[in-house]
């Protein structure tokens, strides 16, 4: 059972950065293929990237390139979403989820992120 | 890009009854690559059907997905009061690699 606990919320001002964990228990970060979603306060699900295993390669939506980088530390098993040049359309609950054939199976609790001046 | 549409976007409903839920693809999706997901208030999403039919792991059989090309559906065959929430469905395959639709809300009539 793939278990992922996100770090907890955060307050950013305008133009800052914001970097999101997302820790893995019960399989190894290698055995998985981590994706980031966010959700804006009463919207709905927006796709932001992710590991594609076929091309060995992180993808990014179009709409965040530039933006946002997604790593990952094998040695902790622990995911990272940074997000730059933040603004108050980027306020929303930032979830990582395991993609596995093309569908998410595991979800992270959710990091809520208000970017505010 | 393959833009998702799913109707009613609020479907209301008693406990016992059947929930019918479209999701309509732009373009053909492949039936592997179309899931539905439930999420309740304050809650992360969680996986239902996935392969447009398939029912995730734990997931009760009232919940049953079916469709393909263009066309989804989930059904619900008795509503329980945990089934009271919002419904997305979500295509993997074409570019850009993953889009939502915009939910359906199933709330209490």
């Amino acid at each position: 059972q793939v278990q992922l606990v996100q770090s907890g919320a955060e307050v950013k001002k305008p133009g800052a950065s914001v970097k999101v964990s997302c820790k893995v228990s019960g399989y190894t970060l290698t055995e998985l293929s981590m994706h980031w979603v966010r959700q804006a306060p009463g919207k709905g699900l927006e796709w932001m990237g992710g590991f594609d295993p076929e091309d060995g390669e992180t993808i990014y939506a179009q709409k965040f390139q530039g933006r946002v980088t997604m790593t990952e530390d094998t040695s902790t098993d622990t995911a990272y979403m940074e997000l730059s040049s933040l603004r108050s359309e980027d306020t929303a609950v930032y979830y990582c989820a395991t993609n596995a054939y093309g569908f998410f199976d595991y979800w992270g609790q959710g990091t809520l992120v208000t970017v505010s001046s | 890009e393959i833009v998702l549409t799913q109707s009613p976007g609020t479907l209301s409903l008693s406990p016992g009854e059947r929930a019918t839920l479209s999701c309509r693809a732009s373009q053909s999706v492949s039936s592997s690559y179309l899931a539905w997901y439930q999420q309740k208030p304050g809650q992360a999403p969680r996986l239902l059907i996935y392969g447009a039919s398939s029912r995730a792991t734990g997931i009760p059989d009232r919940f049953s997905g079916s469709g393909s090309g263009t066309d989804f559906t989930l059904t619900i065959s008795r509503l329980e009061p945990e089934d009271f929430a919002v419904y997305y469905c979500q295509q993997y395959g074409s570019s850009p690699p993953v889009t939502f639709g915009p939910g359906t809300k199933v709330d209490i009539k």
